[in-house]
């Protein structure tokens, strides 16, 4: 079993959706919980992160983390074309932990 | 720019042969990461460098080493390339004690195809 697992999708949704976006995780131990976007051919860039348990809102962008049920989700509202990207779920710091991916499409 | 710079960007090679990819950042970050990504599997660490002069394994290390040259560059170096290290290899660096809050820096990838 993966330390963290997540769903490789795709997820397809009409612009302006509410995307969902979800991970689980098998270390009580972490602390740290990230968010990365990685557009095509691109690296992944770090889009939120959140400390224990409890929700982080930044825009569209909302993440949460139940440390309860080891559950991570990162969820965007509105969602446009731009959003197109695959999201990574990810814990730890100095040696981070990511999850698979989950490809997004936002069709316009 | 400030970042990541990964050389080269693409790259195919025979099996057996050996290639070094280059990574440099100009951020003064101390420590810096070799990643590989495979379909269904994620970013895997195969190797990393805590500060200038110390490298460590990482989940994948099976056929590769690493050399943190000075603060700015960490390559890895492929001995006897095989067609299981088709792959994309992402250079990041961090800036240590604050990572969680920044997050790495990646580059850019370099595409390696081994035939």
């Amino acid at each position: 079993q993966k330390e963290v697992e997540q769903d490789p999708g795709p997820l397809s949704v009409p612009e302006g959706a509410i995307v969902s976006l979800n991970c689980t995780y098998s270390n009580s131990a972490f602390q740290y919980f990230m968010w990365y976007r990685q557009y095509s051919r691109k690296g992944p860039e770090l889009l939120m992160y959140t400390y224990s348990s409890g929700n982080k809102e930044d825009g569209r962008f909302t993440a949460q983390v139940d440390k309860s049920s080891k559950y991570i989700s990162l969820f965007i509202r509105d969602s446009q074309p731009s959003d197109s990207a695959t999201y990574l779920c990810a814990s730890g710091g100095f040696k981070t932990i990511f999850g698979a991916g989950t490809r997004l499409f936002v069709k316009a | 720019n400030a970042g990541v710079t990964q050389t080269p960007k693409f790259q195919v090679l025979k099996t057996g042969q050996s290639m070094t990819l280059q990574c440099a950042q100009d951020m003064n970050h101390n420590s810096m990461y070799w990643y590989r990504q495979d379909p269904g599997m994620g970013l895997r660490l195969i190797y990393y460098s805590a500060s200038e002069g110390t490298t460590d394994k990482g989940e994948v290390p099976n056929g590769y080493n690493v050399s943190r040259l000075n603060k700015r560059e960490f390559s890895l170096r492929l001995e006897s390339a095989a067609p299981s290290q088709t792959s994309v290899y992402f250079c990041a660096s961090i800036e240590q004690g604050r990572g969680e809050i920044y997050g790495y820096t990646f580059g850019s990838g370099t595409r390696l195809t081994v035939v």
